[in-house]
């Protein structure tokens, strides 16, 4: 089965601009994932969907990040403005989405933003 | 709130070494724990998941892990490490409340030395 895909897989922008990032989850999984990993630190949730709808945002930045999954499928992630703070891998993951699955999560290539 | 520790950041180890890994979290309520692995250049995957049963969890490649409820810990193991086995290893926690919200550990990376 095709794994989580996202794009672009590089990103350099100057501070004060702005950003959007892509994934795809895997077909059929309803809960999709937004993480932040800063160098030497662990993945941190931004934002979870399940389906189309959020279910936590509680870390995500809202006042220059949103985020959207229109029809439950793709989702979106977009910074404006950027802050130098802002560099970091963005990974996407997906899961089934019920419990029998147990919350495993897979994860894409990520996509590694740069703020000048 | 779920918290993760991973207390050690960066483990040097010579091929056959045995390796253990240590992770302890805060919530002491039902807890499904997690070990995900980032090789070089590659996505981060699952090593091995605990749910209920036998705490002492097999995963790909020979590793192990064991959930020991009394000391909130699940370290992960492997008797024999290889040079493949470099990579760095994240130990994650579902927070209570449904919805498989995780909160991930630090990370730990291992180098394996030919």
């Amino acid at each position: 089965e095709a794994g989580v895909a996202q794009s672009p897989r590089y990103k350099i922008i100057e501070k004060r601009q702005s950003v959007a990032f892509w994934c795809n989850p895997i077909s059929g999984h309803a809960t999709l994932y937004w993480y932040q990993q800063i160098l030497g630190q662990g993945p941190k949730l931004l934002i979870q969907f399940q389906n189309n709808g959020v279910v936590d945002d509680s870390q995500l930045p809202k006042d220059r990040f949103s985020a959207e999954r229109l029809k439950g499928v793709d989702s979106t992630l977009k910074i404006q403005p950027a802050k130098l703070e802002d560099s970091a891998v963005y990974l996407c993951a997906s899961s089934l989405g019920n419990s029998i699955a147990g919350h495993e999560q897979y994860f894409g290539p990520g996509t590694r933003l740069t703020v000048t | 709130a779920q918290s993760v520790s991973q207390h050690n950041h960066h483990v040097i180890l010579s091929e056959a070494a045995s390796l253990e890994l240590g992770c302890n979290y805060s919530y002491g309520g039902t807890v499904n724990l997690f070990w995900y692995v980032q090789y070089p250049g590659q996505h981060l995957q699952l090593l091995l998941k605990y749910f209920s049963g036998d705490p002492l969890v097999k995963g790909i490649k020979g590793f192990e892990a064991e959930f020991i409820k009394s000391k909130f810990s699940f370290n992960l193991r492997k008797p024999s490490v290889q040079w493949s086995d470099t990579a760095e290893y994240f130990c994650a926690v579902p927070n209570s409340g449904g919805y498989q919200k995780v909160t991930f550990g630090i990370g730990t990376k291992l180098q394996v030395i030919p």
